[in-house]
């Protein structure tokens, strides 16, 4: 039990499909980050929320857009994806700028 | 450009024996680091930080070291056991710009009973 959800933690989407990936946190913490690990690359920060208000968006593809409704969720929905964009998603939350705690990862693959 | 370089992709230690995962970083403006461990098909967990107005930190078997002129960290892990094997992410913020976390690409580490 890490404290933080992801579901789903598998899935497989053609490049015309639309798709959501959901977190959720269970640690009262106020900021929520979604994260790409692609193969043999470093974690890459995607967005970072802070009582709910997007803080950052590092440059990432329209095709990702991050909705934070409350400090406890965030989804990521997926649109037009490319097939380069297969990799494990990851949500994370922290306590302001404290120590970052990750959920299990949502595997995606975009055929 | 790569400001956290984990230049080890992977280690191989014997049980009992020491494990040292090294890091280096670029941006002088990074003020804490922080080390996660992950297992395959989980998501990466908290393992030990350092703040940059220390030099050493210890947790059990964990101690990170921090040498702020060599732009430098270390993991020691000691004694190592076959549990400990796990791919090794070295993270670095500077915390007044938020928790946006500059991680390396990660050592795997093994440890051979």
């Amino acid at each position: 039990e890490t404290g933080v959800t992801q579901t789903p933690r598998h899935l497989v989407m053609g490049m015309t499909n639309k798709k959501s990936l959901k977190c959720e946190q269970h640690l009262g913490h106020n900021a929520m980050y979604w994260y790409k690990q692609s193969a043999k690359k470093p974690l890459e920060l995607m967005f970072v929320y802070n009582f709910k208000e997007q803080t950052e968006n590092n440059s990432v593809p329209s095709r990702f857009s991050p909705e934070c409704p409350n400090s406890s969720h965030l989804f990521l929905h997926l649109h037009t994806l490319q097939p380069e964009d297969s990799a494990l998603y990851l949500c994370a939350s922290s306590q302001s700028s404290g120590i970052a705690f990750f959920g299990q990862g949502t595997r995606l693959t975009v055929v | 450009d790569q400001q956290v370089k984990q230049n080890s992709p992977s280690l191989s230690v014997q049980e009992g024996r020491i494990s040292i995962l090294n890091c280096d970083y670029t941006n002088s403006m990074f003020d804490y680091f922080l080390w996660y461990k992950k297992y395959p098909a989980e998501g990466p967990t908290f393992l030990i930080s350092i703040s940059s107005i220390k030099d050493k930190n210890e947790d059990g078997r964990f101690t990170v070291f921090l040498n702020k002129s060599a732009k430098h960290l270390s993991l020691h892990i000691v004694p190592s056991q076959p549990g400990d094997s796990a791919v090794y992410f070295c993270a670095a913020n500077r915390r007044e710009y938020g928790n946006k976390l500059v991680f390396g690409a990660g050592t795997i580490l093994r440890v051979k009973s």
